[in-house]
């Protein structure tokens, strides 16, 4: 158990929908990432935060976007969505300083587009 | 931009027998330089990582790894598979210029046969 939490682990929607995966960071940890993981893409960084604030963007569509909390959970939403939005979505989390590159992930949330 | 090569995608071992998983990245300075496994269903957990100093490191259920930065290679290994490890290996590469984002390989799965 890495101490990360996700919620829901699964979830299954229609094309054009909108859902919002939640993500609580280990205790103590400032800073989440969001992944995604595909079939065609593989495992692909889409947003960092730290301590609330935006701190480095990947490949992330325009359609989806993410915050995080004060009290450091994170919110990862997705709209508009289509078939090719299905994946495995993956938060982690990390500390401070030297220890920031190193991640914790969740067990992530399987999310489906029909 | 940093980049990871895994180019093994399927390498199938007996139980007992040795391993060596491939890895190689592009990165024009010392990269920071991961190990995570994920089993079936679940999220990635970290083996092993090296930042700097020993170029063999130790990481949890036996794995190490070697950095070898004339061959731009970080390959894991462990002396004896057990059926558990049974499970898909991502190297992975950060930056060490402040952006923690992770750049993963595309992952090799690790078939054990009795």
């Amino acid at each position: 158990d890495s101490g990360v939490t996700q919620t829901p682990k699964h979830l299954i929607t229609a094309t054009g929908q909108r859902v919002t995966l939640r993500c609580s960071p280990r205790s103590g940890d400032l800073s989440v990432y969001w992944y995604q993981q595909s079939l065609d893409q593989g495992l692909q960084f889409l947003i960092q935060y730290y301590n609330g604030e935006e701190r480095a963007k990947g490949n992330i569509l325009e359609r989806f976007s993410a915050q995080q909390f004060p009290d450091l959970h994170s919110e990862l939403n997705l709209s508009s969505l289509e078939l090719g939005d299905s994946a495995l979505y993956f938060c982690a989390s990390s500390a401070t300083g030297g220890l920031a590159y190193e991640q914790y992930f969740g067990p992530g949330t399987r999310l489906t587009v029909t | 931009a940093q980049s990871v090569t895994q180019p093994d995608i399927h390498i199938t071992v007996s139980e007992g027998a040795s391993l060596e998983l491939r890895c190689n990245y592009s990165y024009g300075a010392t990269p920071y330089l991961f190990w995570y496994v994920q089993s079936p269903g679940q999220g990635l957990q970290l083996l092993l990582k090296y930042f700097s100093g020993d170029t063999l490191v130790q990481g949890i259920k036996g794995f190490e790894a070697e950095f070898k930065r004339s061959q731009s290679s970080f390959n894991l290994r462990k002396p004896s598979v057990h059926w558990s490890d049974a499970a898909e290996y991502f190297c992975a590469v950060a930056s060490n210029f402040g952006n923690e984002k992770l750049t993963f390989g595309t992952g090799t799965r690790l078939t054990i046969i009795p």
